[in-house]
Parts: C-alpha cells; structure tokens; sequence
C-alpha cells in the first residue's frame, strides 16, 4: 500500500528565512511524487514533480524538492520565503505502471509567515 | 489549460437526503478521483476511475459511491447524507505526470 507521511502539521517561519518541509513515502516502486500548495480558499496548485532523472528538481514560486531513495524523502525547499507564501502544502505520490491509477496525499503542513 | 470543473462551491443538504456532486473535465482524461479534505488529514481519496464505468475504492468508499457513464464526467453520491460527510469534496484527473484539481465544493450537511 502507498501512504504519505509529512510529520510536521504547521511550521512558522519569518519572512526572508528558508523553509524545508519533510514528506517520507512508502510504495513498492518507483514512485511520482509531487508537492502542491493550496492558499487559502484556493484550489490545490502544483508547485513541482519528480518521475526520473536528476533528484533535484525545480518548480514555481522559486520552490525545489530533492528525491532520496534511500531515505524515502522527497523534501520540499525554499532559501527565501515570501509572506504570499504562507499556505498549506501537501506531499503526494503516485504509481507509474499503466495499472496502478491512485494518487495519495500526505496530511498536509501549514506555513505561516511572520513579518 | 486543462479544467477541472465541479458543478458547485457550496451546497448545503439535510440529513438523508441522497446528494449528487458533479465534476466535469475537458482533456479527455482516463483517470479521474474524488477526495475529500478534512482539516488535519489532508486529502483521503474515497473513489477512482480509470475509465468509463469503471471504478474503485478509495481509502474512504463508506457512505459513498460514483458513477461514470462518460469519460469528461465523474460523479460523487452520498446514497444517505450524514452530518459526519460535511467536509470539502475535491475531484481531480489525471495524466499519468500530473493531477488536476477541481475548485472544490464545499458541503455542509445538516
């Protein structure tokens, strides 16, 4: 069974600070990962992905994960928050087979951002 | 732009009323999922389908079920509306390389 765990509920940090959010995963294969963000009353927005390739990967808004097999980690990064940052983030992951459809999620971390 | 589109923002129903959700969207996708997002538990997928008329479980299948007579069209049911279903329904498709999301409805069973 796939599963997302992001351990911290809510993180604050101050504006111009950097900003890592943990997720850790389980799945029997390669995984899709991705992270969306989702601003209050807002729709979920991708922020980035990973299938394959370099483990470093860059997405919108100046956010970058890294993907580590061995540790089962796909965390989320930015060197340099903006107060129109301050949203929920959520981890999720994926199947790559033609037959495995499901997408699972993480409970999410809530960022706020102090002046 | 792929667009994901659910019938409804807010919707407010009594209890035991049986209650349709829509969602519609225009990429011709195979997969579509309906979750929904509860504050502290993130999204729990309660059903998918990954074609016309077919379907599986989610995580969270209890008090719901869904229909898919055609591709662009997913429908989530509550057969018997209870107040433990007041929550944010999202409905989401997806190629295999991304997932796109509805803007959610917000249902408030009373």
């Amino acid at each position: 069974a796939q599963s997302v765990t992001q351990p911290d509920i809510h993180i604050t940090v101050s504006e111009g600070a950097s900003l890592e959010l943990r997720c850790n995963y389980s799945y029997g294969a390669t995984p899709y990962l991705f992270w969306y963000v989702q601003s209050p009353g807002q729709g979920l927005q991708l922020l980035l992905k990973y299938f394959s390739g370099d483990t470093l990967v860059q997405g919108i808004k100046g956010f970058e994960a890294e993907f580590k097999r061995s540790q089962s980690s796909f965390n989320l990064r930015k060197p340099s928050v903006h107060w129109s940052d301050a949203a929920e983030y959520f981890c999720a992951v994926g199947g790559l087979g033609t037959n495995d459809y499901k997408l699972s999620f993480g409970a999410g971390t809530t960022v706020t951002v102090r002046a | 732009d792929v667009k994901v589109t659910q019938s409804s923002r807010y919707l407010v129903k009594r209890t035991g009323e049986k209650v349709f959700l829509e969602c519609v969207q225009d990429m011709d996708h195979e997969n579509m999922f309906w979750y929904r997002q509860d504050p502290g538990l993130g999204l729990r997928l309660i059903y998918f389908s990954y074609d016309v008329k077919m379907k599986e479980k989610g995580d969270i299948p209890e008090g719901y079920s869904v229909s898919r007579e055609k591709k662009e069209r997913f429908s989530l049911i509550l057969e018997s509306a209870s107040t433990n279903q007041t929550s944010m329904y999202l409905c989401a498709s997806r190629v295999m390389r991304e997932a796109f999301f509805g803007q959610g409805t917000r249902l408030t069973v009373v």
